[in-house]
């Protein structure tokens, strides 16, 4: 149990061009999604906490214009990179909670998107 | 505030070995601690938790003991395998909004 997929898992992208990313907990609904980027041998930055049906919530220093998130069901998150740049290649990472309460606080992640922009 | 400090990789060992790869953390409160996985090409797995002082968690083959008096949770293994090679994240949540605490990632790489 406890399934998080993502689509898809690379794309390649023009400058300037828009990617959607889907993140989709499976077999278990999700009140809470993560998204995360990863650098090359760097640890897991998170960029954003979306809670179903209301705004995402951004860390310090991300772009909220750039990073669209979208947490419209219980078992779907998006984030779309608007006008992509080469500096937004990276992997991204989502990660879904059941709860907030222990024991269900636990975090389970989905494999990641290579985004690559040219 | 709450940060979670790992040693730096690559730690390279041959099969067989014990490994240890340390993480020492500093957080109020009683955080619940962490080691991930990320085998090469796949995405973060749990590879074991525990969520209070003196807890040890284990799965594999590893473990690590939660050690409230030095702020560590240490990840060890008796005899690593060659499937063991990938990069090992420790991590903390806060008993507060219990988002994840990342370390930096400990690469481990086993020859055979």
């Amino acid at each position: 149990g406890a399934v998080v997929s993502q689509h898809p898992s690379w794309v390649i992208c023009k400058s300037g061009t828009s990617v959607k990313i889907e993140c989709r907990s499976l077999d278990f609904q999700a009140t809470t999604m993560f998204w995360y980027r990863q650098f090359p041998k760097q640890s897991l930055m998170l960029m954003a906490t979306s809670n179903e049906g209301s705004k995402a919530t951004y860390e310090q220093g991300v772009e909220k214009d750039k990073f669209l998130i979208n947490h419209a069901s219980l078992t779907l998150s998006t984030l779309t990179v608007t006008s992509a740049h080469p500096e937004d290649s990276s992997f991204y990472i989502c990660s879904a909670r059941e709860g907030m309460g222990f024991p269900n606080y636990e975090q389970y992640f989905g494999p990641g998107t290579r985004l690559t922009v040219t | 505030g709450n940060s979670v400090t790992q040693m730096e990789g690559p730690v390279t060992l041959s099969e067989e070995a014990f490994l240890t790869i340390n993480c020492t953390y500093t957080a109020t409160g009683y955080p619940s601690l962490f080691w991930y996985v990320q085998y090469p090409g796949e995405g973060l797995q749990l590879l074991l938790k525990a969520t209070k002082a003196d807890d040890k968690g284990s799965n594999k083959g590893f473990e690590a003991t939660y050690r409230k008096e030095t702020t560590s949770f240490h990840l060890e293994k008796g005899s690593v395998q060659v499937s063991d090679s990938a990069v090992y994240f420790c991590a903390l949540s806060s008993d507060s909004n219990y988002q994840l605490i990342w370390g930096a990632g400990t690469k481990l790489i086993i020859k055979p």
